[in-house]
Order: C-alpha cells, then structure tokens, then sequence
C-alpha cells in the first residue's frame, strides 16, 4: 500500500538558519509529490510539487524541494528561515494509479526560534 | 473574497447528536472533498466528489453522509455523533483529479463531540 513517511515530527532552528524537512514515500508508480503548509488555525496551503523535469521545484515563500527518485526521497529545503515560516509542513502523494486522492504524511511542526 | 470557506468554524455538540458542516468554493472547480484531522493532526480523505458524484468514500461510516446541491457546495452530515468524531474537517477543491492538481483547502472546522 502507499504511504508517506515523515519522519520528523518537530523539528527547531533558529532564525537565520536553513531547513530541511524530511519525507519518503513508498509507490509502486510514479507519483506526484507535494508540499504544503498548515498555519495555526489555519487550512493547508500549497508551497510546491514535483512531477516531471528538474528534480529541483521552486515554490513559494522561498522554499524548494528536491525529487530524489533512488530515495524515494522529496525533502523540503529553505535557506534561511524566517519566524513566520513556524507552521506544520505536510508532504503529499497522488498517483493515478491509487486514485483520484493524495495521501498525505503526519507532518512536521516547524519551530522557529529568535 | 475567500475561496473555500466552511461554516461553522467551530462546533461543539453532544454525543447522539446529529449536525453539519457546510462548504462553498467560489473557485470554478469541479472537485471538493473532504478530509478529517485527528488529534495527531493526520489528514485522511474522507470523501471527494466530482460534478456532484461521489468518486471517493474512504471507509468512512453511514453514520457521515456527503451532499453536493451543486458543483460549487459540498456539506458534510453527520448522524448519532460519538466521542471519535471529535476533530478537524477540512473541505477541499481542485480543478480536475484530486492526485495531480493543487488542492484549496478551506479553514477548517473544528468539531468537538461531549
């Protein structure tokens, strides 16, 4: 079965720093890989995804996301954070072979601390 | 103007009790959905429908019934209410199949079952 695999559930840096938020998947297929973040109170909105092309995705806020196919690997990077990037980030997968549906990981509560 | 907007935002009821949730998108899409959040913040589909057919019902008891009046609606019912309902429901949309296309999420309803 498919699943996605977070395996960080918090994760602290300072101010300043760079990020990395982990996430493997287990498909069979070629999936379509996702990002998104979940501000407190707040529903998920997305930073990027990966299906084809440059394994290296650009998103928005400036993050970025690395497609690692003999990893199955997609983490997410960012090189200095900022405190408003504090929020819970989610990895997702979609595959048109497991429906029309994404699965999503546990996520990883980001702290940010000055 | 807010894109995929849920009401009640907050919803606290007895066990036993049957209630709704309401969704509207306003974005032109042919796909809502809904997930479920638990405790652990675990985001699982629920249901997804598409031109106002179900395409997706993940297991989810009788006790939850979906209505789609229209493309643009999808609200959530829910029957004899127990303690296990208490979470967070997140109403989604997308234009085209749920695996592949940016999901909009709305903000979340948090229902909390006494």
């Amino acid at each position: 079965a498919q699943s996605v695999t977070q395996p960080d559930i918090h994760i602290t840096v300072s101010e300043g720093a760079s990020l990395e938020l982990r996430c493997n998947y287990s498909y069979g297929a070629t999936p379509y890989l996702f990002w998104y973040v979940q501000s407190p109170g707040q529903g998920l909105q997305l930073l990027l995804k990966y299906f084809s092309g440059d394994t290296l995705v650009q998103g928005i806020k400036g993050f970025e996301a690395e497609f690692k196919r003999s990893q199955s690997s997609f983490n997410l990077r960012k090189p200095s954070v900022h405190w408003s990037d504090a929020a819970e980030y989610f990895c997702a997968v979609g595959a048109r072979e497991y429906g029309n549906k994404l699965v999503f990981g546990a996520g990883t509560i980001l702290r940010v601390k000055s | 103007d807010t894109a995929v907007s849920q009401t009640p935002k907050y919803l606290v009821t007895q066990m036993g009790n049957d209630k709704s949730i309401k969704c509207e998108q306003n974005l032109g899409h042919d796909t809502m959905y809904w997930y479920k959040q638990d405790s652990k913040k675990f985001l699982k589909i629920m249901f997804s429908y598409n031109n106002k057919e179900l395409i997706i019902n993940e297991t989810v008891p009788n006790r939850f019934s979906p209505k789609s009046p229209d493309k643009a609606h999808l609200n959530l019912h829910i029957n004899s209410l127990e303690l296990g309902d208490s979470a967070v429901y997140f109403c989604a949309s997308s234009q085209g199949d749920g695996f592949s296309n940016e999901q909009f999420f709305g903000p979340g309803t948090r229902l909390t079952v006494l």
